[in-house]
């Protein structure tokens, strides 16, 4: 069971590129998330998904963008990077339904800078 | 307001002694859940510990367990018995619906054990 799979681990881009974070889960879970970890500020959430084709906005949502075509997949895109953009990027997954006792599983982790 | 508050940035302990990391929160909810993820210098996330609000004993797993004052909002993590390889950040989190049934993360605490 791979749990949450995101790629890449590490990536440098340049100001003003764009790229895509992928992550992927094979636990059926209909929730989804992305945060973005940065030092002293816990993990902060930047999009979320209560599954495929529903998705809605966290805390810091400006500058990427996100889809959900398929329960399984849920891609983090950044549109135009920019320096303050510098962080480690976690996908994580759980079971829904309104529940409040299920934990999320996260991904290893991307880390990515900005130069 | 800070959903979450964890008001120890850092924490030294000596090996084989018990540890307090404290964690406040706030929430309106009747039901929410509190967890605790632990983080080591590999940078994935670990899960902890869960414990939810109506749960009438504190929750325990191991050498974890967590002192849950529903009254005063805290939910502290105990960890007995230290050993080096607690050495980590460690984060206080909440799910519960005032948020949209997301988790909501503290700041961390780093933990350093000394031998």
């Amino acid at each position: 069971n791979a749990g949450v799979t995101q790629t890449p681990k590490f990536q440098v881009l340049k100001t003003g590129q764009s790229m895509t974070l992928q992550c992927a889960q094979d636990m059926n879970h209909e929730y989804m998330s992305w945060y973005r970890q940065d030092p002293g500020m816990g993990l902060r959430l930047i999009h979320y998904s209560v599954g495929a084709g529903i998705t809605d906005q966290g805390e810091v949502p400006n500058g990427y963008n996100v889809s959900r075509s398929t329960t399984e997949d849920f891609p983090l895109r950044l549109l135009s990077a920019a320096p303050s953009q510098t962080s480690v990027y976690f996908c994580a997954s759980s079971y829904g339904d309104g529940g409040v006792n299920y934990g999320y599983t996260f991904g290893s982790g991307t880390r990515l800078t900005v130069v | 307001a800070q959903k979450i508050t964890q008001t120890q940035p850092g924490m030294f302990v000596q090996e084989k002694e018990a540890v307090t990391l404290d964690c406040t929160y706030d929430t309106s909810d009747p039901s929410y859940g509190l967890f605790w993820y632990k983080q080591p210098s590999s940078g994935e996330m670990i899960f902890l510990i869960y414990q939810g609000s109506y749960d009438q004993q504190n929750a325990t797993e191991g050498r974890y367990s967590l002192n849950f004052q529903k009254a005063r909002k805290s939910a502290n993590l105990v960890i007995s018995a230290s050993q080096l390889g607690d050495s980590a950040m460690y984060f206080c989190a909440m799910r519960g619906l005032e948020y949209g049934n997301k988790l909501v993360f503290g700041a961390g605490t780093i933990l350093r054990v000394k031998s």
